[in-house]
């Protein structure tokens, strides 16, 4: 069956250093993947989209990667602030569909 | 602010009942979606409209419908409404097919 999972329910890290979140997808075959940012009780917020003939996309401190043979994208937070803190959603789009499925998300906390 | 509208911004009504959800894309955007998201539970896709027609169909009930306008604004109706209908909704409007997707502030319904 087709799945979208990402690395954990929640992440704890300190201020400064880099965070990182996975996103697995199994039985999609997604020309591209795109990140978003959720606060609480606020619709999601692109941060990023990469294609899947791309390895790598940066954006100031935001740096996603894509792996088709791993079917994974991680997505990496450096020199992370406590703003940072809040949940991550991965969305793909299954090739033959208009509409994009999310990753159930992962709650980033950032300590200061 | 993604420039795309949603009202009311709480609806709280009881079992049984019928509500409409009203959404207005970003101007110039054809397409809008539809999303549940129930506490702690990731963003369900509902059904995607594109430029007045109906394009794909999600997780949607049969006691929810949808319809998008000519001036492109759309409304979920939720009729008989039961305690598990209570989540935030979220609309999305998009300019074109698979691309970024940029969400509303979303409508809280309650139901009791």
């Amino acid at each position: 069956s087709q799945k979208i999972e990402q690395n954990s329910e929640a992440l704890n890290i300190q201020e400064g250093k880099t965070a990182t979140l996975t996103c697995n997808y199994t039985n999609y075959s997604p020309a591209y993947l795109q990140w978003y940012r959720q606060d609480p009780g606020r619709g999601p917020v692109f941060l990023l989209l990469i294609r899947e003939n791309e390895k790598e996309k940066r954006k100031e401190r935001l740096k996603v990667t894509f792996d088709t043979t791993l079917k994974q994208s991680l997505f990496h937070i450096t020199a992370s602030q406590p703003a940072d803190s809040a949940t991550y959603l991965c969305a793909l789009d299954p090739v033959k569909s208009q509409n994009f499925v999310f990753g159930p998300g992962t709650r980033l906390s950032v300590l200061p | 602010d993604s420039g795309v509208t949603q009202t009311p911004k709480h609806l709280i009504t009881a079992t049984g009942q019928r509500v409409t959800l009203r959404c207005s894309p970003r101007s110039g955007d054809l397409s809008v979606y539809w999303y549940q998201q129930s506490l702690d539970q990731g963003l369900q896709f509902l059904i995607q409209y594109y430029n007045g027609e109906e394009r794909a169909k999600g997780n949607i009930l049969e006691r929810f419908s949808a319809q998008q306008f000519p001036d492109l604004h759309s409304e979920l109706n939720l009729s008989s409404l039961e305690l598990g209908d209570s989540a935030l909704y979220f609309c999305a409007s998009q300019a074109i097919p698979k691309d970024t997707q940029y969400f509303g502030p979303g409508t809280r319904l309650t139901v009791l």
